[in-house]
């Protein structure tokens, strides 16, 4: 069955980087973009853009470019996030998603803290 | 961007009741549109695709439909499972825009 499980909780301190994992399994992989999106409490959801699996291709929410940098790793399935120069702000569970949004990650809580 | 206005925001409700929780897209988006449920600590599940299109495994109290840039998510007769958050989605132009979300709870 089709499953993205993504890493762990982060804790990072205001002005560094963290790189989140989304790996896929139970589909061709490089068939299907996978998507990225934010939740915070205050904001709801927000679509961050997407990665073509199989060109390496992205489309990036303008709101987000420079602050995410999505890559892939078709050898392993996997899709990741980079998300940069942190701040507070960016605090909030990050989830990767399959296209057509049926398949949803299990979400990474990222939290942003000196 | 797309704007996509839901509403309501919070809609307190029996069970057995018929509730309508809509959204309203601030240009064309055709039938593009997704509706998510999600309840505390999960993941959004995917209800309905193309406006009016039931997910796999979705029960048939679910149900889609589209006045010109209305989009509405109806339940016939609500059961304590369906108690969450609902927001919609809207695919057609990137970048995709949710909307704001209805929490839906017991009156």
């Amino acid at each position: 069955q089709v499953q993205l499980q993504q890493s762990g909780a982060e804790l990072a301190k205001p002005g560094s980087s963290v790189k989140i994992s989304c790996k896929a399994s139970g589909y061709t992989f490089t068939s299907y973009y996978i998507s990225w999106i934010k939740q915070t409490t205050g904001q709801g959801l927000e679509y961050i853009g997407y990665i073509n699996t199989g060109s390496g291709g992205t489309n990036y929410n303008e709101k987000f470019k420079g602050k995410a940098t999505l890559t892939v790793d078709k050898s392993s399935s996997t899709a990741f996030m980079q998300l940069s120069s942190l701040t507070p702000d960016d605090s909030a569970v990050y989830y990767c998603a399959k296209a057509g949004f049926a398949y949803w990650g299990q979400g990474t809580l990222v939290t942003v803290s000196s | 961007d797309i704007q996509m206005t839901q509403s309501p925001s919070s809609l307190p409700a029996s069970l057995g009741d018929r509730v309508t929780i809509t959204c309203r897209a601030s240009q064309d988006i055709g039938n593009y549109l997704r509706w998510f449920q999600q309840k505390p600590g999960k993941s959004p599940r995917l209800m309905i695709y193309g406006a009016t299109n039931l997910a796999a495994g979705v029960p048939s109290r679910f149900s889609g439909s589209r006045s010109g840039s209305d989009y509405s998510l109806t339940i016939s007769s609500l059961e304590s499972e369906d108690m969450a958050d609902y927001y919609c989605l809207q695919s057609k132009e990137s970048p995709f825009t949710f909307g704001a979300g209805t929490k839906l709870e017991l009156k």
